[in-house]
């Protein structure tokens, strides 16, 4: 099976800062990757698919990048509204795999 | 609006079965692949089993195949998860999702809730 590693676990940083979160699989997906954020005590919910598209609705200061075996989710410009624990996710067949998470606060 | 609603959670102890159902507003879950998420508490998510949109082909996690079962009741647009020989470490919050459309093998489009599942003597 395929594993998804996300590093690093947990990141602290500065509101206006940009931070980078990297997911890396274990064997190739091409761009089958979706990253979501969930929120303290809330449901995970959808931020990018297919590696670089951005869901309806969530904030341009989000995106991602990478195919393969290596991708990235950025946020430009961490606000405060971002504190939550981001999940990297592979669907190019089962099992669908998650990473680790990511827990991001605020410095 | 596309929502999902879980229930059936609850206590169970060790060995015990508990059906969980999921309802579906705003699509139609008879023509859309559904999948059942969990996450222990503190941990991260976890994919326990998904069921496809064409033909109904169901696929699990190892940790519950065989032990869990996931089904849909079509004319009722309901999603279920039957599952027995529930262990202490099936413990987590369920979550149903909609598996965004157009494949089986897509991102989850919208999340329920989530229903508790806690397996104790």
């Amino acid at each position: 099976d395929i594993q998804m590693t996300q590093s690093p676990s947990s990141l602290s940083a500065s509101v206006g800062d940009s931070v980078t979160i990297t997911c890396r699989a274990s064997q190739g997906i091409s761009n089958y990757l979706a990253w979501y954020r969930q929120k303290p005590g809330k449901v995970p919910e959808v931020l990018i698919f297919a590696a670089s598209t951005l869901q309806s609705g969530v904030p341009s200061r989000f995106s991602g990048s990478g195919s393969g075996t290596d991708f990235t989710l950025t946020i430009t410009s961490l606000q405060p509204e971002d504190v939550a624990t981001y999940y990297c996710q592979k669907y190019d067949g089962a099992p669908l795999t998650f990473g680790g998470g990511t827990k991001v606060e605020i410095k | 609006e596309v929502q999902v609603v879980e229930s059936g959670g609850g206590l169970v102890h060790p060995g015990g079965t508990l059906r969980l159902s999921c309802a579906g507003s705003g699509f139609t879950i008879s023509k859309s692949a559904m999948s059942w998420v969990r996450q222990a508490p503190g941990k991260g998510l976890e994919w326990v089993s998904t069921i496809s949109d064409s033909d109904s082909s169901t696929y699990y996690a190892k940790s519950v195949e065989g032990r869990f079962t996931i089904s849909r009741d079509d004319s009722r647009t309901t999603l279920y998860l039957q599952m027995n020989g529930l262990r202490v470490e099936d413990t987590a919050i369920y979550y149903c999702a909609k598996v965004d459309g157009g494949s089986s093998w897509n991102w989850f489009e919208s999340w329920g809730q989530g229903t508790l599942v806690t397996v104790s003597s």
